[in-house]
């Protein structure tokens, strides 16, 4: 079945420093990416997805990049700011017809001043 | 303002009690979802729905009972509440034809069981 594993957290950063979060994938077929932003005491939001092989996402300065030849989708931002602090999550959903997302175990990011 | 709904937000509950958590969204999405949100798992898929009448199993979806009668409501209920079902509770809508457009979350319900 279809999974995703993501690095571990928790990650403390300093603001302005470079954020890399790591995903990756297993997956039959062409699945979606998508990176998803929960900030303290809220749901999750969608902040950025990928539907097809070397799509780039983007959104708030984030970034990441489908890439089917490492099943990766590591998300990115060059400065980050304190209010970037919240827990990540990668997903994917299957193919047409599969509504179900499956998530990784998210990744706590902390971002000090 | 439009989305999902999501009632209690918190909720304590004994061993063996039994309850309902509800969700609603007004969005007209075919889709909805429950998740369960643990330390360390991630979100994990109890049941899902793909229009009214329609129910099924996702991955996690021992304990739990849903239904949906109606496109608006698709409501949790717990059957005999287990410490084990101590969890943070997330409901999820979308569109069938856009889920590629992301769900859209309600803003949790936060269970324990004691």
């Amino acid at each position: 079945g279809n999974s995703v594993t993501q690095m571990e957290g928790p990650v403390t950063l300093s603001e302005e420093a470079f954020l890399t979060i790591n995903c990756t994938y297993t997956a039959t077929g062409y699945p979606s990416l998508f990176w998803y932003v929960q900030y303290p005491g809220e749901g999750l939001q969608l902040l950025l997805k990928a539907t097809k092989a070397d799509d780039k996402g983007s959104n708030k300065g984030f970034e990441a990049t489908y890439r089917k030849e490492t099943t990766s989708f590591h998300l990115e931002k060059g400065s980050v700011q304190v209010s970037d602090s919240a827990v990540y999550f990668c997903a994917l959903s299957g193919n047409a017809n599969d509504y179900k997302l499956s998530f990784g175990a998210g990744t706590t990011v902390t971002v000090r001043a | 303002n439009a989305g999902v709904t999501q009632t209690p937000k918190f909720q304590v509950l004994k061993t063996g009690q039994s309850m309902t958590l509800q969700c609603a969204q007004d969005m007209n999405h075919e889709y909805m979802s429950w998740y369960r949100q643990d330390p360390g798992m991630g979100l994990r898929l109890i049941h899902y729905s793909v229009g009214a009448g329609i129910t099924d199993q996702g991955e996690v979806p021992n304990g739990y009972n849903v239904s949906r009668s109606t496109t608006e409501d698709f409501p949790l209920r717990l059957l005999s509440a287990a410490p084990s079902q101590t969890s943070v509770y997330f409901c999820a809508s979308s569109h069938i034809t856009d889920v590629n457009y992301g769900y859209t979350f309600g803003s949790g319900t936060r269970l324990t069981v004691v």
